[in-house]
This record gives C-alpha cells, sequence and structure tokens, in this order.
C-alpha cells in the first residue's frame, strides 16, 4: 500500500531562515512525488511535482529514492510563505489518485 | 477560465438525509478526481472518473457513496442515508489528460 508521511503538523521558522518540510512516501514501484500548497482562504494548488526539477516561489524538492523522502526547501524564508503543504504522490504517472500526507502548518514569524 | 467550481460550499443535513456535492471541472479537462478530507487528516482519494465512466473508486466506501461524471452537467458526488462519521470537506479535482490537477474550493458537510 502507498503511503505519504509529514512528521511534522507544525513548524515555524523565523523570516530569513532555511526552511525543510519533510515528506517520506512508501510506494512499492516508482512513484511520482507532488508538493501542494494551501494559503489561507485560497484553494489547494500545485506547488512543484518532482519531474518538473524546477524551483517554484524558491522552493525546490529533490526526490531521494534510497530515503524514500521528497523534502521541501527553501533557503532564506518569506512571511508570505506562511501556508498549508501537502505532500503527495501518484503511481499512475499522475493518472491516478494522489496519496496525500497530513500537511504540515508552517508559519513564518517576523 | 474560472477555475474548479464546488456547490453547494456548505451544506448541512440531518442524519439518514441525502447529500449532493457537484463539481464542475475547468473547461476542456475531461477527469474528475474527488477527495474526503476529516478534520485533522490530510485528503483522501475517493473516486476518479472520466465521462460517463468510473475509472478508479477503490477509495469509496462499499455503501451508500456513489458518483458519476454525465456527458453533460457536473459531476456528483452522491451521500445516501447520511451518518455523523461523513461530516468533512469533500475536495474534486479536474485535469486534462494525465496532467497537473486543479482543485475547487471543497464543500464542507456537517451532518446534524
Amino acid at each position: 500500500a502507498q503511503r505519504v508521511t509529514q512528521p511534522e503538523k507544525l513548524l515555524s521558522v523565523f523570516k530569513g531562515a532555511p526552511v525543510e518540510l519533510k515528506c517520506n512516501y512508501s510506494y512499492s514501484g516508482s512513484p511520482e512525488l507532488f508538493w501542494y500548497v494551501q494559503y489561507s482562504r485560497q484553494r489547494l494548488q500545485l506547488l512543484l511535482r518532482h519531474i518538473s526539477r524546477e524551483s517554484i516561489k524558491g522552493f525546490t524538492a529533490d526526490l531521494n529514492k534510497g530515503e524514500t523522502s521528497f523534502h521541501l526547501k527553501k533557503p532564506f524564508a518569506q512571511e508570505e510563505d506562511s501556508a498549508m503543504y501537502y505532500c503527495a504522490l501518484s503511481g499512475g504517472g499522475g493518472a491516478d489518485g494522489l496519496t496525500f500526507g497530513k500537511g504540515t502548518h508552517l508559519i513564518i514569524q517576523p | 477560465n474560472a477555475g474548479v467550481m464546488q456547490n453547494p460550499r456548505h451544506l448541512v443535513r440531518r442524519r439518514g438525509q441525502e447529500a449532493r456535492l457537484r463539481c464542475s471541472p475547468m473547461k476542456g479537462h475531461s477527469h474528475v478526481y474527488w477527495y474526503r478530507q476529516l478534520p485533522e487528516e490530510g485528503l483522501k482519494f475517493m473516486v476518479y472518473l472520466q465521462k460517463e465512466n468510473i475509472i478508479d473508486e477503490s477509495g469509496m466506501p462499499k455503501e451508500r457513496f456513489s458518483a458519476e461524471f454525465p456527458k453533460e452537467g457536473p459531476s456528483i458526488l452522491r451521500i445516501q442515508q447520511v451518518v455523523r462519521g461523513d461530516s468533512a470537506a469533500y475536495f474534486c479535482a479536474s485535469s486534462e489528460q494525465t496532467y497537473e490537477q486543479y482543485f475547487g474550493p471543497g464543500t464542507r458537510l456537517t451532518v446534524t
């Protein structure tokens, strides 16, 4: 069975500090991994996907198959980064339903 | 493009009543997904539909829940004889073929 684990329910960092949101997964095949973000009073939206290998809003995430991890990182946090972040997995190349972690609430303190 | 639309945004039902949740996908999208989010939990996949077909319903409870995506009109998630445990936020997402899923604002169902 596929599973996504986000060990931190809440993460609070100061503005300008580095951020790392952890995500570990369990899947027997080759998954596709995503990070979704939900800002206050907005709908869930895709932040980035591992196959794109791009940086969005300064965030990056590298798929580590050996450690089965897909941690989200940003070198310098900004106040507008405060949001709920969800890691998600797809086993069907994006064509099937996503398996989500429980989410991490990121708070950036001024 | 208005994005994925869901209505109603809030729905209150008494135990035993039926709940109908609607989802209009983005223009041009033929793939619809339904998810449920219980308090303090992540989103849980329920069902994946294409026009007039259920592709994957592995996340749907075996009883009382059904979904459809007709040739014309929105996708409907139907919950019969609701119970308190059905209280949750229900999210719909749509995609074009196998690309990014775009999410709606959700419907918050409260069963009293």
